[in-house]
């Protein structure tokens, strides 16, 4: 069975904390994704990567960074937590391609207190 | 600008009827059309995708219509269950998509059934 996986379903970091977020597919996916999902505005494109060390700004790149050493781990990097970064955060994976399916993650809630 | 309008933003129904969700769009140039489901705390699973030019589609109880001259699509679910209790999105794709990441997310209809 195919799958993303990321590291944690829930965290709680105290402000000002480095975060790393991790996710690990296995389905030798070109493109991911990683995405943030509030109440009441829908999954917003954070950062993305289609290829390795490769990576593109998404709409609400401010205040993470990312980092994609290998085809398989996407890494979202939160350089000094606060609290309005507390949010589910999911990531995706997709082949390269138009009108190709992505695959999600189960989320990781963080809370940033 | 790209958006996505989904209505209604909930419904609640009873076990066994039928119901469908509402997507209007104003992506463009428009490529392909994906309804997910998206289960409380989890992430999104992918239901159906359609490019321009089909019209329906369909996975098991679920089938997904789409009319790309008035940018609309329906995601209508036969026979509800319990289990069909879950936020539905939305995600129009441009033709850029992919290696640019264009996929715009509609905010979803919650779903609730009832017993």
């Amino acid at each position: 069975d195919v799958k993303v996986t990321q590291s944690s379903r829930y965290l709680v970091k105290r402000t000002g904390e480095k975060v790393f977020l991790e996710c690990v597919q296995d389905m030798d996916h070109e493109n991911m994704f990683w995405y943030r999902q509030d109440p009441g505005l829908g999954l917003r494109l954070i950062y993305f990567s289609y290829d390795v060390k490769m990576k593109e700004k998404g709409d609400i790149p401010e205040g993470y960074s990312v980092s994609r050493e290998k085809k398989e781990r996407f890494s979202l990097i939160l350089e000094s937590a606060s609290t309005n970064q507390t949010s589910m955060y999911l990531c995706a994976s997709s082949f390269a391609g138009i009108g190709r399916g992505y695959t999600f993650g189960s989320g990781t809630r963080l809370t940033v207190v | 600008k790209n958006q996505v309008e989904q209505s209604p933003q909930s419904l609640i129904i009873l076990e066994g009827k039928n119901c469908t969700l509402q997507c209007n769009y104003t992506v463009s140039p428009f490529s392909n059309l994906r309804w997910y489901k998206q289960d409380t705390g989890r992430g999104p699973v992918s239901l159906t995708i359609m490019t321009f030019s089909e019209n329906t589609k369909s996975n098991g109880r679920y089938t997904a219509t789409l009319d790309a001259d008035t940018k609309q699509s329906s995601l209508h679910i036969t026979a509800s269950q319990l289990s069909d209790s879950a936020s539905y999105i939305c995600v129009p794709g441009h033709v850029r998509e992919g290696s640019q990441g264009n996929l715009i997310f509609g905010k979803g209809t919650k779903l609730s059934v009832k017993p």
